[in-house]
C-alpha cells in the first residue's frame, strides 16, 4: 500500500489563481481531513469528510472548497489564492470506527 | 484557544538519554490521545496512542502516560537516539468524533 499520497509537493501560485490539491489513499479508508500547519504551529483543521459525498468544515474551512466522489479521493480547492494562505496542506484518512489518522507527505504551498 | 498544548517548544538531550515530553489539555471529556513525530519536510507520523481509561501504555521504546487528575500526558523516550529528532505533537479528539486537535509541538534534538 502506498498509503496517503498528495500532489504537487510544492507550489507558488500567484494572489487570485486557483489550483486543486491532489489526496488519495489505498487503504479503504472512511474518513480523510485536510489540515493546514504555519510555521511552528500545530495542524489545523480546514474539511473532513467520513465517506464519500458527505464533508464537512473543520475550524478553518474559509477560502477552501473539497469534494470526495469516491473513497480513494479527497482534492482541496483554493479558488482565490491569498497570501494568508501560503502554509504546508497535510491531507489524512483513518478507518471507520478507529482514531488514528495516517498522513501524507504534504504539500508546501506558496501564494506570492 | 487552543485545548492541547505543550509546555516546552524545545528539549535538547544527549544520545543515550531519556526524554520526556510534556502535553496539557483542557477538555476534560477528551477520551482519546495520539502523539505524532513529524520530521523535518515530512507528514506526522503515528507514535501511540491512548484512551482515558488507560494512565500508561507502551510501546518499543516509549511510554505515553496520562494524568487524568490534572489534565497531563507525556511521552518518554528511551535511550533516545539522534533518528529520534523531530518536532512531537500531541492531539486529543475533538469531541464531533472524527476530528482531532493538535498542539503547537515541541522540537526534541538530539545530539551524539
Amino acid at each position: 500500500n502506498a498509503g496517503v499520497t498528495q500532489t504537487p509537493k510544492f507550489r507558488i501560485l500567484k494572489i487570485g489563481q486557483s489550483m486543486t490539491l491532489q489526496c488519495t489513499q489505498d487503504m479503504n479508508h472512511n474518513y480523510m481531513y485536510w489540515y493546514r500547519q504555519d510555521p511552528g504551529m500545530g495542524l489545523k483543521l480546514i474539511y473532513y469528510s467520513v465517506g464519500a459525498g458527505i464533508t464537512d468544515k473543520g475550524e478553518v474551512p474559509n477560502g477552501y472548497n473539497v469534494s470526495r466522489s469516491t473513497t480513494e479521493d479527497f482534492p482541496l480547492r483554493l479558488e482565490l489564492a491569498a497570501p494568508s494562505q501560503t502554509s504546508v496542506y497535510f491531507c489524512a484518512s483513518s478507518r471507520l470506527g478507529e482514531d488514528t489518522q495516517y498522513f501524507g507527505p504534504g504539500t508546501r504551498l506558496t501564494v506570492l | 484557544g487552543e485545548s492541547v498544548g505543550l509546555h516546552l517548544p524545545t528539549l535538547s538531550v544527549q544520545e543515550g538519554d531519556n526524554s520526556i515530553i510534556n502535553c496539557a489539555y483542557s477538555n476534560s471529556a477528551s477520551d482519546y490521545f495520539i502523539w505524532y513525530k513529524q520530521e523535518s519536510g515530512k507528514g506526522p507520523q503515528f507514535i501511540i496512542d491512548i484512551r482515558s481509561n488507560m494512565d500508561k501504555r507502551q510501546g518499543q521504546r516509549v511510554t505515553v502516560l496520562l494524568n487524568k487528575t490534572v489534565k497531563h500526558l507525556s511521552l518518554q523516550i528511551a535511550a533516545t537516539q539522534p533518528g529520534d529528532s523531530a518536532v512531537y505533537f500531541c492531539a486529543e479528539d475533538g469531541g464531533a468524533g472524527t476530528a482531532l486537535i493538535f498542539g503547537k509541538g515541541t522540537t526534541l534534538s538530539v545530539s551524539s
